[in-house]
């Protein structure tokens, strides 16, 4: 199956901004969609296809892809963001219909 | 309100069966394609299945032939049946909702999880 890799952990300051990538094969044919998951609880769509965002999602999250790389960015990064990240795709190698990254750990300084 | 409740969770011995369930409300199961998607201690999302709207069914690799994806749809709940559980099936399994366009998938609603636990 393809795979989605991710930095396993960036650091941002309070207020400044910090992009997170995905890159795979899967993202040359498909959008990623990101999930943000707090200790202790279930992830949270945050941002799908080209760059939607759920209802009652900041407007700080946004999305982006070039190539085999999808990016997630966070403008003006707050405390609560302070999170694990996972971004998903379809499969384009055609055993499994979805896949996901490995997570990206952000710490808000 | 939206929502996904998953109940069946456990401690179970190696070789056992478990079956997980899944409620939804608000929403219809069997109108959506709905996935399991499981998270060992520590570790990250992995996929697990999915049943799409006309009943076709994927698995991971690391399941097929053991779990088993399937829906009520008068009781509008998924399920996943686990049989010959193994040490490495310890996760938190999660039901989730998918939500797809031509060129996107995504996961937009989750339950809060069930822990599975194979341990002798």
């Amino acid at each position: 199956s393809s795979e989605l890799t991710q930095d396993p952990a960036v650091s941002v300051a309070l207020g400044q901004t910090v992009r997170i990538t995905c890159q795979g094969d899967s993202l040359r044919s498909y959008y990623a969609s990101w999930y943000q998951q707090k200790p202790g609880q279930a992830p949270v769509l945050v941002i799908y296809g080209k760059n939607n965002r759920p209802s009652g999602i900041p407007d700080r999250f946004s999305g982006s892809s070039s190539g085999n790389t999808a990016s997630l960015t966070i403008t003006g990064a707050q405390a609560e963001d302070e999170a694990d990240y996972y971004c998903n795709s379809r499969d384009s190698s055609g055993n499994h219909p979805y896949v996901f990254g490995t997570g990206t750990k952000v710490t808000v300084l | 309100e939206v929502q996904l409740v998953e109940t069946g969770g456990g401690l179970i011995q190696p070789g056992g069966s478990l079956r997980l369930s899944c409620a939804a409300s608000g929403f219809t199961v069997s109108s959506n394609y709905m996935s399991w998607v499981r998270q060992a201690p520590g570790k990250g999302l992995e996929w697990v299945s999915v049943i799409y709207s006309g009943g076709s069914t994927y698995y991971a690799d690391s399941v097929k032939g053991r779990f088993t994806i399937s829906r009520d749809n008068s009781k509008n709940t998924l399920y996943l049946q686990m049989n010959s559980l193994r040490a490495e099936d310890t996760a938190v399994y999660y039901c989730a909702r998918g939500y797809s366009g031509y060129d996107f998938d995504a996961f937009d609603i989750w339950g809060q999880g069930t822990m599975v636990t194979v341990s002798s």
